[in-house]
C-alpha cells in the first residue's frame, strides 16, 4: 500500500516569506503528526491532528500552524520565515496514536 | 522534565561484531517506546514498539528489550547495510500523541 507522501521534497525560500507543506497519510490513518528535524535539536514534535482537530502541540512559536482536511490530508504552514527554520520537516501518520509511519520529509532551506 | 537519552552517540563496529545501543527515559507514565532506523536524507523507518517492562521484540538481526527505565537495541552479527542512525522515542499517557525522540545513535558497520 502507498506510504506517507510529502510534497514538495525540497524547497528554498527567502527570509520573511511563508511556506506551506503538504502531507498525504496512509489510507485509513486519521492521525497526522508533524516534526522538525535539525542537526542541533534532533527530531522535535510540532503538532498532531486527529479527525481534523489539533490534539497536541509542541513548543513552537505561533508562526508554525497546521490543519487537517476531511480526507485526513494535512498541511503545515510557516509564516515570516527565519534562517533557523531551515530543517527537514517530517510528517507521520497512524491509525490512532501508535505505530507511526513517517514520510520522506520536505527539506526546507531559508536564505 | 520528560527526557530520552541515547548512548553512545556514535558506534563503529566491524561486520559480525555484536553490540547494544541504549535508550534511557524519564517520563511520568510510559505508554509506549519506539525504535526507528533513519538513513541519510530519509524519514525514520519504524522498527519496534514496546509497551511494558520485560517485553522483547525481534526482527532479523535486531532485538529490542524494555525495562522500567531503559531500552536496549541489540544488534547481532551486523552487516554493512545495518549502518544508519537508530532513534528511540517515547510516548506517555498524559500527552496521548506527543512523541519525544532521543538524539539517536549513529551506527557504522565496516566490512
Amino acid at each position: 500500500k502507498a506510504g506517507v507522501t510529502q510534497t514538495p521534497r525540497y524547497l528554498i525560500k527567502t527570509r520573511g516569506q511563508q511556506v506551506t507543506l503538504s502531507c498525504s497519510p496512509i489510507s485509513g490513518h486519521r492521525s497526522v503528526s508533524w516534526y522538525q528535524q535539525t542537526p542541533g535539536q534532533g527530531l522535535q514534535f510540532l503538532f498532531e491532528y486527529f479527525s481534523e482537530t489539533q490534539r497536541n502541540k509542541g513548543n513552537f512559536p505561533g508562526r508554525f500552524s497546521g490543519r487537517q482536511f476531511s480526507n485526513s490530508r494535512s498541511e503545515m504552514n510557516v509564516s515570516t520565515l527565519e534562517l533557523g527554520d531551515s530543517a527537514l520537516y517530517l510528517c507521520a501518520s497512524s491509525p490512532e496514536s501508535d505505530g507511526y509511519t513517517f514520510g520522506s520529509g520536505t527539506r526546507l532551506t531559508v536564505v | 522534565e520528560d527526557q530520552v537519552t541515547q548512548s553512545p552517540e556514535a558506534l563503529r563496529l566491524q561486520e559480525g561484531e555484536s553490540s547494544s545501543l541504549n535508550c534511557s527515559y524519564t517520563v511520568s507514565g510510559l505508554r509506549g517506546l519506539f525504535w526507528y532506523r533513519q538513513d541519510p536524507g530519509k524519514g525514520p523507518e519504524f522498527l519496534f514498539t514496546l509497551y511494558s517492562a520485560g517485553e522483547e521484540k525481534e526482527k532479523e538481526r535486531l532485538k529490542a528489550t524494555l525495562t522500567k527505565k531503559e531500552s536496549f537495541l541489540h544488534i547481532t552479527a551486523p552487516k554493512p547495510e545495518d549502518s544508519a542512525t537508530y532513534l528511540c522515542a517515547v510516548i506517555e499517557y498524559s500527552s496521548a500523541s506527543k512523541i519525544i525522540f532521543g538524539s539517536g545513535t549513529r551506527l557504522s558497520i565496516r566490512p
